[in-house]
């Protein structure tokens, strides 16, 4: 069974709307989380590093101000797009390491496709 | 530079074959770890099979194995008896430290090969 649960799936809005996307870790704790951006027939881009009790690490060129992430507790990382605009539409991808050892999967969550219209 | 390098686009292979899909990366971390990943039309990520840096065997997963050169810094994923459904985007991902030394380990990915199983 899954062991990240990402919600919701799919969302489709209009322009100017803010969405939140939700990932939890199921029967563990992950005092890190990874957000993922994947364009169409391209591979995961890696946005931000979610931590819990302290701030979002974010990759070059990702607006922090645009994707606001918050760690609200040791199994749910939240991603909120704000005021998105259609070029924001992709899908969106979260993972937890289930440790902190090279070793250690890192499993994902079935990711959400956001279309802003 | 590229850390994690596929490069096969996308490759055929008819069901019940096997298939051999290419990856090589770049790394001076001694102590790093190779998944390699699934991703079906759908876009779940699946988790196939892992190689330590350190394990001196070739991993296996039932119909998956990979062919670990350390030298050579490769670690192709073999796949045994195609099926259709194994028809989907797979992708190579190494983890290892970030460059700052602190941290948790990040997860790059390569861009993936799209395997298409003909019946």
């Amino acid at each position: 069974g899954a062991v990240v649960s990402q919600h919701p799936s799919r969302v489709i809005c209009k322009s100017g709307t803010s969405v939140k996307i939700e990932c939890r870790s199921l029967d563990f704790q992950a005092t890190t989380m990874f957000w993922y951006r994947q364009f169409p027939k391209q591979s995961l881009m890696l946005m931000a590093t979610s931590n819990e009790g302290s701030k979002a690490t974010y990759e070059q060129g990702v607006e922090k101000d645009k994707f606001l992430i918050n760690h609200a507790s040791l199994t749910l990382s939240t991603l909120t797009v704000t005021s998105a605009h259609p070029e924001d539409s992709s899908f969106y991808i979260c993972s937890a390491p289930q440790g902190s050892y090279s070793n250690q999967p890192q499993h994902f969550g079935d990711g959400t496709r956001l279309s802003i219209l | 530079a590229q850390k994690i390098t596929q490069t096969q686009p996308g490759m055929f292979v008819q069901e019940k074959e096997a298939v051999t899909l290419d990856c090589t990366y770049d790394t001076s971390d001694p102590s790093y770890g190779l998944f390699w990943y699934k991703q079906p039309s759908s876009g779940e990520m699946i988790f196939l099979i892992y190689q330590g840096s350190y394990d001196q065997q070739n991993a296996t997963e039932g119909r998956y194995s990979l062919n670990f050169q350390k030298a050579r810094k490769s670690a192709n994923l073999v796949i045994s008896a195609s099926q259709l459904g194994d028809s989907a985007m797979y992708f190579c991902a190494m983890r290892e430290l970030p460059h700052s030394g602190a941290g948790s380990y990040q997860l790059t990915f390569g861009k993936g090969t799209k395997l298409s199983v003909i019946p």
